[in-house]
């Protein structure tokens, strides 16, 4: 039972383009949700977060946007850079829960 | 500050053995989170402690366990290595756990090879 779902295992965009990852999930409890982006050879890098009580967080060229009610999430990434380059992942949890589960992850390519 | 360090980076192992994996979290973190990583399943959450307190497991079986010592350093152990136990095992820390996940850090993992 995947409760965390990214349906897309990859993507490519154009340098400068905007870059859309999405991430859907079936549980209703999960109250937070994080996005983790992963180079190879390295543990994955805490990007952006939201809290169910927001429905958008921005920080630079990252926003997260989240629609409680379809169960989904987008990270969306303007302007996209080649350094972007990784593979995603989004994870969820609830509050007093201390297990995040994530996705599958989406490998993003910008192509110079 | 250093960051999260996991020992050894890499191990072969054959099946029916079993292995210790090592991480030192961040100075002043007390949570300590287990995670697999497989081509197939992506990143599996495996068990979490808060002062040597497991507060939480994931759905693997019981030849997976962990601890957790009052420095704060966490091991985890697979006995009766399966060829499926191949993968990166990555270990990350942060001050609480919780919903402080997005002051967690990972470090950079444990490929293991099971022949």
């Amino acid at each position: 039972d995947q409760q965390v779902k990214q349906n897309s295992p990859s993507l490519s965009v154009q340098e400068g383009r905007i870059s859309i990852l999405n991430c859907d999930y079936t549980n209703s409890m999960f109250d937070y949700f994080l996005w983790y982006k992963k180079y190879p050879a390295e543990g994955p890098t805490f990007l952006i977060s939201i809290s169910s009580i927001k429905d958008k967080n921005e920080d630079g060229r990252f926003t997260v946007f989240l629609n409680k009610s379809a169960k989904h999430l987008s990270l969306h990434i303007v302007p996209s850079q080649p350094g972007d380059s990784a593979v995603y992942f989004c994870a969820a949890l609830w509050a007093g829960s201390y297990q995040l589960t994530f996705g599958k992850g989406t490998k993003l390519s910008v192509i110079p | 500050k250093a960051g999260v360090t996991q020992t050894p980076r890499y191990l072969i192992k054959t099946r029916g053995q079993q292995v210790t994996l090592s991480c030192s979290p961040i100075s002043g973190h007390r949570s300590v989170s287990w995670y697999q990583q497989t081509p197939g399943q992506g990143l599996q959450f495996l068990f979490e402690y808060f002062s040597e307190t497991q507060r939480n497991k994931g759905n693997f079986p019981g030849r997976f366990s962990g601890r957790q010592f009052s420095n704060s350093r966490s091991e985890m152990n697979v006995s009766t290595l399966e060829l499926g136990d191949s993968a990166l095992y990555l270990c990350a820390s942060s001050a609480q756990g919780g919903v402080s996940y997005n002051e967690q850090f990972f470090g950079p993992g444990t490929r293991l090879t099971v022949l």
